[in-house]
């Protein structure tokens, strides 16, 4: 049973625009929720993360919102550019656990188009 | 420059050959892991390694034997592999095994590896 379910599977974006990728979890003992960034030849790299007693957390023109009661938790990236085309992964884990055993989402592959 | 180093970047072998993939980080972390990337998949954790003891193998065949000699370098040893095999093997490293909010994982570039 996949434990984070991502979406959209692939998305595409006008330069400016704003993406949205979402994620939903069952596990209500996750309380991390990372998101990594992955571009083509290289390995993922941590985006932006958030605890469930927050819910939103914004650096830059990332920002991941939280909805606890629903568990789901969101990215959006504001005025999106050609060089946020990458693969984006939800996780989620709880503290304490195995840092290895962060719950992935099966990525979103994002294209902002100039 | 990530300061997770894998090698080789691309790896392509035979179902009988025996090869090795190398990580080394220079991050002063305690913790290493391999993990599993395939298309369209999750990433699946294969092996922990805290202080250079496994604490973690996710049930994976044991085709793939992990070896880590100390806390800066891991290895995986492959031998008979098959097709279904080929994927990205990336390496991670973290301060600790224990997940805590200021301790993320940094990964490798990953090995690319095709077996034919």
């Amino acid at each position: 049973q996949q434990q984070v379910k991502q979406s959209p599977q692939s998305l595409i974006v006008q330069k400016g625009g704003i993406s949205i990728i979402n994620c939903a979890y069952e596990n209500t003992a996750f309380d991390y929720f990372p998101w990594y960034q992955q571009f083509p030849g290289k390995g993922p790299a941590l985006l932006i993360a958030i605890r469930p007693d927050v819910s939103e957390k914004k650096e830059g023109r990332f920002t991941i919102s939280f909805n606890k009661s629903a568990k789901q938790f969101s990215l959006h990236i504001m005025d999106s550019q050609p060089g946020d085309s990458a693969t984006y992964f939800c996780a989620a884990t709880y503290r304490g656990s195995t840092l290895g055993r962060l719950y992935f989402g099966r990525g979103t592959q994002l294209t902002v188009w100039p | 420059e990530t300061g997770v180093t894998q090698t080789p970047r691309h790896l392509v072998m035979g179902m009988t050959n025996k090869k090795s993939l190398k990580c080394e980080q220079h991050l002063g972390h305690n913790a290493m892991y391999w993990y599993k990337q395939s298309a369209k998949k999750p990433l699946e954790l294969m092996f922990v390694y805290n202080f250079k003891e496994q604490t973690e193998n996710n049930s994976v065949p044991s085709r793939f034997s992990p070896e880590c000699p100390n806390s800066s370098h891991l290895f995986l040893h492959l031998h008979t592999l098959q097709p279904e095999d080929s994927a990205l093997y990336l390496c991670a490293s973290s301060q600790d095994e224990t997940t805590s909010y200021n301790s993320p994982l940094h990964f490798g570039n990953g090995t690319r590896l095709t077996v034919t």
